[in-house]
């Protein structure tokens, strides 16, 4: 089955400044990779998603990038906030998700 | 609208009793998944359901582990005599189709077994 890497499992960042979370992934069958945000005491949350037809996706200071070839997709967020402070999962699917561990991500004020 | 819902939010149990956990799903979506999350792990994906079947039960841990959804929408988890190493949040999440499809995440439901 797949299996997902994500890396690193904790991430400080002062207040403006960027993250970057990396994930890599094993089943070259995998062609759908979604980005989950989880706040303490709820469940995930997709905040954005990329297809294995597309190698970068965009929104606001949110953004994926996907390189298939390598078997590697990277979470980047810039200008980050407080409220951005939260654990991240990555998934890599055919059908059923196959997550990372997760990243702990720190915003400082 | 309403989100997916999970019943109960919190259960503690003695080890060896069974336990029931209820999932609501979106209306009208068709698929339907149970994740476990231990403390400081990823989700660990159990089973899904497209309609009632269940075409993949390969991340059920156990035969001690069952899953059964009705009418194509409410899906209950059933863990028989349960053990300490049960204990986590049990996720459930829904979506309008299998593949491509963005998945809606419950609360949880976190089960503790003493």
């Amino acid at each position: 089955g797949e299996n997902v890497e994500q890396h690193p499992s904790t991430l400080s960042v002062q207040e403006g400044d960027s993250a970057v979370i990396k994930c890599t992934y094993s089943d070259s069958a995998s062609n759908y990779f979604p980005w989950y945000k989880q706040e303490l005491g709820k469940g995930p949350q997709l905040i954005i998603d990329i297809r294995s037809n597309v190698g970068e996706k965009k929104d606001q200071r949110i953004a994926v990038t996907l390189n298939k070839t390598a078997k590697h997709f990277s979470l980047h967020i810039t200008e980050t906030q407080p409220e951005d402070s939260a654990v991240y999962f990555c998934a890599a699917t055919t059908v059923a998700r196959a997550f990372g561990k997760g990243t702990m991500l720190l915003v400082s004020p | 609208g309403a989100g997916v819902s999970q019943s109960p939010s919190n259960k503690v149990t003695e080890k060896g009793k069974d336990v029931e956990l209820r999932c609501d799903p979106i209306s009208g979506h068709t698929a339907l998944y149970w994740y476990r999350q231990s403390l400081g792990q990823g989700l660990e994906f159990l089973i899904y359901f497209q309609g009632n079947s269940a075409p993949d039960k390969s991340g059920l841990p156990s035969d001690r582990f069952s899953a059964e959804r009705t009418g194509g929408s409410v899906s209950t988890l059933t863990i028989q005599r349960t053990q300490q190493e049960d204990s986590a949040v049990y996720l459930c999440a829904s979506s309008l189709g299998t593949v491509h499809n963005e998945q809606f995440f419950g609360p949880g439901t976190r089960l503790t077994v003493l």
